[in-house]
């Protein structure tokens, strides 16, 4: 595997259901991030983790919930949600230097549909 | 409150022509400009990015265009490709940071 992987591809789950979305990357990267995209809104930073450790949460509800147990691995455990939060879901990585423009590589998304 | 306005949502150009996207932004602590390029079932890859202390950066087909005075810049795609049908997405990120605030993006598509 190469660059950022996301697991499932689709996923289709009801509002009582409780199902995790995983990521990986395979670049040797420090930071990851999930993104939420609709086609309401544009890329929304929902969180962000440097070296392990949550620095950003982008007042996301609590039904979504992340864990990064490593650098390598990022998941969005999900419970309770609501149909309006049907959407494609990415997860990016990025090598965080401070003062240096960086690229964050992105996966190809989690569809997810709320029934 | 939405830092950074981009226009037009959509765009048809024919091949050969060239697309012009531009991007707004608001908050003068921005200092890293980037454009991201999204395909169908795909997530955005970085296209080409500029900083603010240039004011034309060329990549190949890909031009941005930056004016600071303004406060917006623009992608330019020359003999614009079928291939280049596309959404691409503007961003902005503050010096040091890593949190990018992206454009609402705009849907190429660029007809034989």
């Amino acid at each position: 595997e190469t660059g950022v992987t996301q697991t499932p591809r689709h996923l289709v789950m009801g509002m009582t259901n409780k199902k995790s979305l995983k990521c990986e990357q395979h670049l040797g990267h420090n930071a990851m991030y999930w993104y939420k995209q609709s086609a309401k809104k544009p890329l929304e930073l929902m969180f962000v983790y440097n070296f392990k450790e949550q620095t950003e949460n982008n007042s996301v509800p609590s039904r979504f919930s992340p864990e990064c147990p490593n650098s390598s691995h990022l998941f969005l455990h999900l419970h309770t949600l609501q149909p309006e939060d049907s959407a494609l879901y990415l997860c990016a990585s990025s090598q965080e230097w401070t003062g240096i423009p960086y690229e964050q590589y992105f996966g190809p998304g989690t569809r997810l549909t709320v029934t | 409150q939405q830092q950074v306005k981009q226009s037009p949502q959509s765009l048809i150009v024919q091949k050969g022509g060239i697309s012009i996207i531009n991007c707004a932004y608001e908050n003068t602590a921005f200092d890293y400009f980037p454009w991201y390029q999204q395909f169908p079932g795909k997530g955005p890859a970085l296209l080409i990015a500029i900083r603010p202390d240039v004011s034309e950066k060329k990549e190949g087909r890909f031009t941005i265009s930056f004016n600071k005075s303004a406060k917006q810049f623009s992608l330019h795609i020359m003999d614009s490709q079928p291939g280049d049908s596309a959404t691409y997405f503007c961003a902005a990120l503050f010096n040091a940071g890593n949190m990018l605030t992206f454009g609402g993006g705009t849907r190429l598509m660029v007809k034989p």
